[in-house]
């Protein structure tokens, strides 16, 4: 079984703290992404990657970056969190374009 | 790019009873189409998807959907409603040449005893 796993399932965090991310999947996935979900408006993609060092934007990067240093992990950070930034962080993985992507349970971050 | 939209943003069944929960899509060429379910508190799972062939496309835990190129939908339906079904669902369309995959804005479900 794919198993997609994320650093931490709740933080909580303060306003300019700079917050680290991890996902980490252990089937050898080309593509890597990160979504952030929020009531009503489904997954909104903050990026992606397709391979190591390789990043593309998705529809809401603003404030946030990502880093892809190994094939298997891909981390988000906020670098100065804000309390719109408090949502729900999915990570996902997929062995081919457009393919079913397989999801990490998700890390609930608050910032205060 | 594509698109898809779940008209539904919230769904009462009675247990045992039968479910569809519609998709539309907007795509110009054949889309990739899946459904995926999230329990509270927990990550998507895939319930089912569709690339080509066969537009009845069975799925997990009874589940089934339709692909219908006419009308840019891929409705899933379940014949009988278990208690355990709860959950949010969420429509999503990718395609073979990029890595764009977009979710609808989810139903969420609710099963009464």
């Amino acid at each position: 079984d794919v198993k997609v796993t994320q650093s931490s399932r709740y933080l909580v965090k303060r306003t300019g703290e700079k917050v680290f991310l991890e996902c980490v999947q252990d089937m050898d996935h080309e593509n890597m992404f990160w979504y952030r979900q929020d009531p009503g408006l489904g997954l909104r993609l903050i990026y992606f990657s397709y391979d190591v060092k390789m990043k593309e934007k998705g529809d809401i990067p603003e404030g946030y970056s990502v880093s892809r240093e190994k094939k298997e992990r891909f981390s988000l950070i906020l670098e100065s969190a804000s309390t719109n930034q408090t949502s729900m962080y999915l990570c996902a993985s997929s062995l081919f374009r457009g393919d079913e992507q397989f999801f990490g349970p998700g890390t609930r971050l608050t910032v205060l | 790019a594509q698109s898809v939209t779940q008209p539904d943003i919230h769904i009462t069944v009675s247990e045992g009873a039968s479910l569809e929960l519609r998709c539309n899509y907007s795509y110009g060429a054949t889309p990739y189409l899946f459904w995926y379910v999230q329990s509270p508190g927990q990550g998507l799972q895939l319930l089912l998807k569709y690339f080509s062939g066969d537009t009845l496309v069975q799925g997990i835990k009874g589940f089934e959907a339709e692909f219908k190129r006419s009308q840019s939908s891929f409705n899933l339906r379940k014949p009988s409603v278990h208690w355990s079904d709860a959950a949010e669902y969420f429509c999503a369309v990718g395609a073979s040449n990029n890595n764009d995959m977009r979710f609808g804005a989810g139903t969420r479900l609710t099963v009464k005893p």
